[in-house]
């Protein structure tokens, strides 16, 4: 079964430093997202790619986050200057359409920021 | 604005016996809304999903869920549990008709089962 996946399974770095997570989605699929979730707190939206530009971001997906496919099976997160407020897993997802289809997740890369 | 509530933080329940885990949700029009299960080092593994029809849902591993327009809850239930579904488990909610794809999910019941 396809699934999504996601490196490095866990990443440390030092304040201010530029981070970038990977996910490789299912491979048909057409809208890429990134979530993340701060221990102890819910799952958050960041923002959602479809088409090779962002189609929603929310209001935490700020000038020090970006996102690209740079290949076409890739999809990345960047954080440019990472902050200890940062510290949280950070989840992608893939769906074949919107609009409530279903979005299948990745396990995950646990960030340390320190 | 658009919210999830999962009122149980962690609940404990014995193998074999059944289980409800609640779910209210706060939306402008009828959603799309979903259970995810998350077991450790695992990602986010869809257990069943709300689109429109029949209020009842049944989903995967013996779940099952319910949809009650007028009390804006999707409570997910499992008549006999199994030590295997220990996990932590999200409901979320999504916007119909939106093209966008955005979920906005509760915080997550963490589920001990004891054998």
């Amino acid at each position: 079964e396809p699934e999504v996946t996601q490196t490095p399974s866990h990443q440390v770095t030092q304040m201010g430093q530029e981070v970038i997570l990977r996910c490789v989605p299912i491979s048909n699929h057409l809208y890429f997202y990134w979530y993340r979730q701060i221990l102890g707190q819910k799952v958050e939206f960041l923002v959602s790619f479809y088409n090779n530009e962002i189609s929603e971001k929310s209001e935490i997906f700020d000038d020090q986050f970006s996102v690209e496919r740079p290949d076409g099976s890739n999809f990345t997160l960047k954080i440019r200057s990472t902050k200890l407020e940062d510290s949280a897993m950070y989840f992608c997802a893939s769906s074949l359409l919107a609009g409530g289809e279903t979005q299948y997740f990745g396990p995950g890369t646990r960030l340390l920021v320190l | 604005a658009q919210s999830v509530t999962q009122p149980d933080i962690h609940i404990t329940v014995s193998e074999g016996a059944s289980l409800e885990l609640r779910c209210n949700y706060s939306y402008g029009a009828t959603p799309y809304l979903f259970w995810y299960v998350q077991s450790p080092g695992q990602g986010l593994q869809l257990l069943l999903k709300y689109f429109s029809g029949d209020t009842l849902v049944q989903g995967i591993k013996g779940f099952e869920a319910e949809f009650k327009r007028s009390q804006s809850s999707f409570n997910l239930r499992k008549p006999s549990v199994h030590w295997s579904d220990a996990a932590e488990y999200f409901c979320a909610v999504g916007a119909r008709g939106s093209t966008l794809g955005r979920l906005y999910f509760g915080r997550g019941t963490q589920l001990t089962v004891w054998p």
